[in-house]
């Protein structure tokens, strides 16, 4: 089926202990972005991609770091993990913005426990 | 910048009640705007959208629509069943916000809980 598929699940990592998020998506989409989920707070953005090789970042990029090789992958690295990135991350992807009917589409989540 | 602002809850109300869930937004220019739906353990799902002033977005029951004049994109539904219960989230996107994709702006989320 077509969609945004992230990789893995769930993860427990230790603090200071480094991951890699993977985000796939197969509609051709230009635009991917990644999002944390924490109660109270929504969804808010980390980094975003407009193209294959691009990246920039969001509203809370720091501690992230994320790579755009090819056109259908996104990944999100954590370096050091830190407890305060314990989180619900989301990929999504979509057409530019000058296109803005269409919405987004978003992966199922990967929930992320750093202990 | 662009904001979206609804109501947190939870709302809890009883199987066939009357659903309303406010959404106003702050925005320069003509968003796009969208309600997106949380089902427990998944990923948001698109419910409706519209993309001009005056617009109704419908899916599944659900309604709302664009009002320019009052900056709302209230999403309602005449008769809630169990299999509602989710987060609901207000959402817009505006060309008109600068360069790049700066991704949808998402409210905080209502979380609606349908009690049989």
């Amino acid at each position: 089926n077509a969609g945004v598929t992230q990789t893995p699940k769930f993860r427990v990592l230790k603090t200071g202990q480094s991951m890699t998020l993977l985000c796939a998506q197969d509609m051709n989409h230009e635009y991917m972005y990644w999002y944390r989920q924490d109660p109270g707070m929504g969804l808010r953005l980390i980094h975003y991609s407009v193209g294959e090789g691009t990246t920039a970042k969001g509203e809370v990029p720091d501690g992230y770091n994320v790579s755009r090789l090819k056109k259908q992958n996104f990944l999100l690295g954590l370096e050091s993990a830190a407890p305060s990135q314990t989180s619900v991350y989301f990929c999504a992807s979509s057409y530019p913005r000058t296109d803005p009917s269409k919405g987004y589409t978003f992966g199922s989540g990967t929930r992320l426990t750093v202990v | 910048g662009d904001s979206v602002t609804q109501m947190e809850g939870p709302v809890t109300l009883s199987e066939e009640a009357f659903l309303t869930i406010n959404c106003t937004y702050t925005a320069t220019g003509y968003p796009s705007l969208f309600w997106y739906v949380q089902y427990p353990g998944e990923g948001l799902q698109l419910l409706l959208k519209a993309t001009k002033a005056d617009d109704k977005g419908s899916n599944k029951g659900f309604e709302a629509t664009y009002r320019k004049e009052t900056t709302s994109f209230h999403l309602e539904k005449g008769s809630v069943q169990v299999s509602d219960s989710a987060v609901y989230f207000c959402a817009l996107s505006n060309m008109y916000s600068g360069g790049g994709a700066d991704g949808l702006t998402f409210g905080k989320g209502t979380h609606l809980i349908i009690q049989p």
